[in-house]
Parts: structure tokens; C-alpha cells; sequence
């Protein structure tokens, strides 16, 4: 099945600087790349996502970028602003071939933006 | 706007107590899940529902047992509560991908519910 790793666990960051969170995955066939975040006390939101047929995706100041050759993909904050402090987590597929409605996810990154 | 909801936000037990965790959803989906998230270990699939009745286990189901008699309601049931069973609990729901496109695998997040095992 399917194995993500993500980095770094902590990231510490001054307001208006870029943030960078680096997730791998293992299986192949994995087609579906979610990133979500959790503010302090609040449940798991999903902010942005790409499928495996794009190298990039972006909204406004958030963007994800999948290399499929190297099984990894980034969300890559610009401009940070105080209320992008939370967790965040990446996901993959969960199950063999991609085909499954199960994400595993990563083990979250705690990114604090300082003003 | 989808709703999940949980049945409670805090939950304080005994070791060896029965502890049922509810989990409602109103979007008619056809997944629940129930995840476990404890620092620096992420979120960790216990059990998955992918219609009534129909359950699968997860990475980490030992201790738990899950109900899933309707389509809206997902129970997680810990048949005999362990301290280390403290942890936070979410809930999640999403549409299968059996009737909609790849594009809806985005899963719905609970409010959790803060287990404590004493």
C-alpha cells in the first residue's frame, strides 16, 4: 500500500516570507495529491489539491507542485500572513493502483508564521 | 454545506469502560472514516465504512470495533478504554468514488472529540 513522508515537522517563518512543505509518496499509481490544513482547535480543511496529469497547481497565494518521476510533491506558500499558522497535511491514494477512497496522510508539518 | 458532526467534544473515561464515539453526517456520502490523531504521528486510519454495514480496517484497528447500521452514522466503539487509547478523534465522510468522479475524494472533517482514558 501506499507510504507518505512528509517534511519538515516544525517550519518557522517571518510574515511575508516563503513557506515550503515536502511530502513523498511510494506507490506509482498514486493519482490524487491533497494538502489540508488544521488551524489550533479546528478540524482538517482541504485548501488545495492536484491530480497526477498536472506538474502544477496554484490559488491565489498557495501552490502545489508533483514530480511523478520522483514520487514527490510540495505546497509552496508565498507572502505569509499570521493566519496561514497551523498544521498541515499531504495525502495520497491509500490503496493499491490508485483506485481506492482512502488517503493515507503524512505526518503533518507545524507551520509557525511570526510576525 | 456539508455538516459532520460528532457527538461530543470532550470525553473523559475509566480504564476498561465501554466508550462509544459517534459520528453523524448530512450529504448523504457514501464513506465514513475515523482517524486518530495523536503529535507528531499524524492522522491514522482506524476503521473505513463504504456503505451500510460494509466496514474496513484501517492501519491501527486493534482496540476498536466500528457500527455502521445507516448511512448518515458511523460509530467507533472501544470495547474496553486503555490510557493509551487517549488521543483525539476525528471523523470524516466523503462521496465514493464508485458514483461520482475521481475528483471528489475530498473528505469532510468532525469537530473531533477529545478522548481522555484514566
Amino acid at each position: 500500500g501506499e507510504n507518505v513522508e512528509q517534511h519538515p515537522s516544525t517550519l518557522s517563518v517571518q510574515e511575508g516570507d516563503s513557506a515550503v512543505i515536502k511530502c513523498t509518496y511510494s506507490d506509482s499509481a498514486s493519482n490524487y495529491f491533497p494538502w489540508y490544513k488544521q488551524e489550533l482547535g479546528k478540524r482538517p480543511q482541504l485548501i488545495i489539491d492536484i491530480r497526477s496529469n498536472v506538474g502544477e497547481k496554484k490559488d491565489q497565494r498557495i501552490a502545489v507542485t508533483l514530480n511523478k518521476t520522483a514520487k514527490h510533491f510540495s505546497l509552496h506558500i508565498t507572502e505569509t500572513q499570521p493566519e496561514d499558522s497551523a498544521v498541515y497535511f499531504c495525502a495520497a491514494p491509500g490503496g493499491y493502483g490508485g483506485a481506492t477512497n482512502k488517503l493515507i496522510f503524512g505526518t503533518g508539518t507545524l507551520l509557525a508564521v511570526q510576525p | 454545506d456539508v455538516k459532520v458532526t460528532q457527538s461530543s467534544r470532550y470525553l473523559v473515561k475509566r480504564t476498561g469502560e465501554k466508550v462509544f464515539l459517534e459520528c453523524v453526517q448530512d450529504m448523504d456520502h457514501e464513506n465514513m472514516f475515523w482517524y486518530r490523531q495523536d503529535p507528531g504521528l499524524g492522522l491514522r486510519l482506524i476503521y473505513f465504512s463504504y456503505d451500510v454495514k460494509m466496514k474496513e480496517k484501517g492501519d491501527i484497528p486493534e482496540g476498536y470495533s466500528v457500527s455502521r447500521e445507516k448511512k448518515e452514522r458511523f460509530s467507533l466503539i472501544l470495547e474496553s478504554a486503555s490510557t493509551n487509547q487517549t488521543s483525539m478523534y476525528l471523523c470524516a465522510s466523503s462521496f465514493s468514488l464508485r458514483f461520482t468522479s475521481p475528483s471528489s475524494y475530498e473528505q469532510y472533517f468532525g469537530p473531533g472529540t477529545r478522548l481522555t482514558v484514566t
